[in-house]
């Protein structure tokens, strides 16, 4: 069954340091989606993506961040430089044209040290 | 803007049994999507069960099945037959279906359920 995937596992950093966050979508899928939960929290929504631009993006999704498609296959979230407060797991998700579910890769854990 | 309330921060059921948890949420839109997702403590966001709201019929997934009440904007998961691989936090997540199929997930707080022998 088709998956989302999502590299790495676990990142850790220093504070300051840019990091970039690798997603492969399922295959035939056109709606990508970043979320984030801080440990213990709810998932927070940051941004979608279609057609190789943002759709919408939330309050969370500042500057810092940016949103990229550089080929058929990776959807990357790149973080420029990082603060302590964005230690969390990221999760990526993607969405078949013309169903409701998304469904999401196993999340990138995010240490910033 | 929509919100998702889940009010239990925890649940406990006992293997076999059935157990509900509680979600509601807020919004002023007619037509959406209702989903509940389960976080094992692999932390993957896994589907359980989706609800269109224009439906009237309760869906059922197995075991899984809701309970939606559109008027008292009220959507909750029963679990039957409560199994040890049931023990996960549970998401209550809304989704519009108006603004296009690009529409995020707001997620409630989370229900975290224990089974026990």
């Amino acid at each position: 069954e088709p998956e989302v995937t999502q590299t790495p596992s676990h990142q850790v950093t220093q504070m300051g340091q840019e990091v970039i966050l690798r997603c492969v979508p399922i295959s035939n899928h056109l709606y990508f989606y970043w979320y984030r939960q801080i440990l213990g929290q709810k998932v927070e929504f940051l941004v979608s993506f279609y057609n190789n631009e943002i759709s919408e993006k939330s309050e969370i999704f500042d500057d810092q961040f940016s949103v990229e498609r550089p080929d058929g296959s990776n959807f990357t979230l790149k973080i420029r430089s990082t603060k302590l407060e964005d230690s969390a797991m990221y999760f990526c998700a993607s969405l078949w044209q013309g169903l409701a579910t998304q469904y999401f890769g196993p999340g990138t854990r995010l240490t910033v040290l | 803007a929509q919100t998702v309330t889940q009010s239990q921060p925890e649940m406990s059921v006992q293997e076999a049994e059935t157990v509900t948890l509680s979600c509601t949420y807020d919004t002023s839109e007619s037509d959406y999507y209702l989903f509940w997702y389960k976080q094992p403590p692999s932390r993957q966001m896994i589907l359980v069960i989706r609800q269109e709201a224009y439906k009237q019929q309760n869906a059922t997934e197995n075991r899984f099945s809701v309970n939606f009440q559109k008027a008292a904007k009220s959507f909750s998961l029963k679990i039957s037959d409560s199994q040890l691989g049931d023990a996960a936090m549970y998401f209550c997540a809304y989704r519009s279906s108006d603004t296009g199929t690009a529409s995020k997930l707001t997620f409630g707080t989370g229900t975290r359920l224990q089974v026990t022998l």
